[in-house]
């Protein structure tokens, strides 16, 4: 299994671009969730889904969107990039919201 | 007030030290509790899960305190690959697991 994955590990943008990350699972988990974090903020929550087709907000949720047209994936969206979204990404899931989330290796992201 | 709230330190030790990490966690309601380490720059896993009676796993010891709302890691005979960040995580009402900030520790030879 190669557990969470996503994709791309760096990415560096222009402020106003729009790109996607992509979030992978193969464990069948129903949640998955995107955290950002920052120097000194910890970990917190962009969006989540607890299945297909079902998603919600965060902490965090302006200026990302996410979709969940399946189990396996959970990608994230940024609209018109800003360098305040300048950040490291996790991509997680796990069985149920509030039991062991599972990580991706993250993204790290500079938005110029 | 943070829902999550740790010392982020950091702790520096020397090895073979035994040092403690507490947490405090500001809705009574949660159920689910968790230590993660976080090494540099990476994702963070998993340590322990945290249970009422406390749980020990090797060198680490979890407690939790319902009444006053804190949870404590304890970490003996300290040793180098120990050094990490050590994330705090607790359940909020609708069941997601809400992140603090984390404690760095330090392990020195």
């Amino acid at each position: 299994n190669a557990g969470v994955t996503q994709t791309p590990k760096f990415q560096v943008l222009k402020t106003g671009q729009s790109m996607t990350l992509q979030c992978a699972q193969d464990m069948n988990h129903e949640y998955m969730s995107w955290y950002r974090q920052d120097p000194g903020m910890g970990l917190r929550l962009i969006h989540y889904s607890v299945g297909a087709g079902i998603t919600d907000q965060g902490e965090v949720p302006n200026g990302y969107n996410v979709s969940r047209s399946t189990t396996e994936d959970f990608p994230l969206r940024l609209l018109s990039a800003a360098p305040s979204q300048t950040s490291v990404y996790f991509c997680a899931s796990s069985y149920l919201a509030e039991n062991e989330q599972f990580f991706g290796p993250g993204t790290r992201l500079t938005v110029l | 007030r943070k829902e999550v709230e740790q010392d982020p330190g950091p702790f520096n030790v020397p090895e073979g030290a035994t040092v403690a990490f507490n947490c405090t966690y500001s809705n009574s309601a949660s159920q689910s509790f968790f230590w993660y380490r976080q090494d540099c720059r990476k994702e963070p896993k998993l340590l322990m899960s945290v249970y009422s009676s406390g749980n020990e796993d090797g060198r680490f010891t979890a407690q939790l305190n319902r009444a006053s709302q804190y949870i404590s890691l304890l970490i003996r005979d300290s040793k180098l690959s120990d050094s990490a960040t050590y994330l705090c995580v607790v359940n909020d009402e609708g069941g997601k697991l809400i992140f603090g900030q984390g404690t760095e520790l330090s392990v020195k030879p």
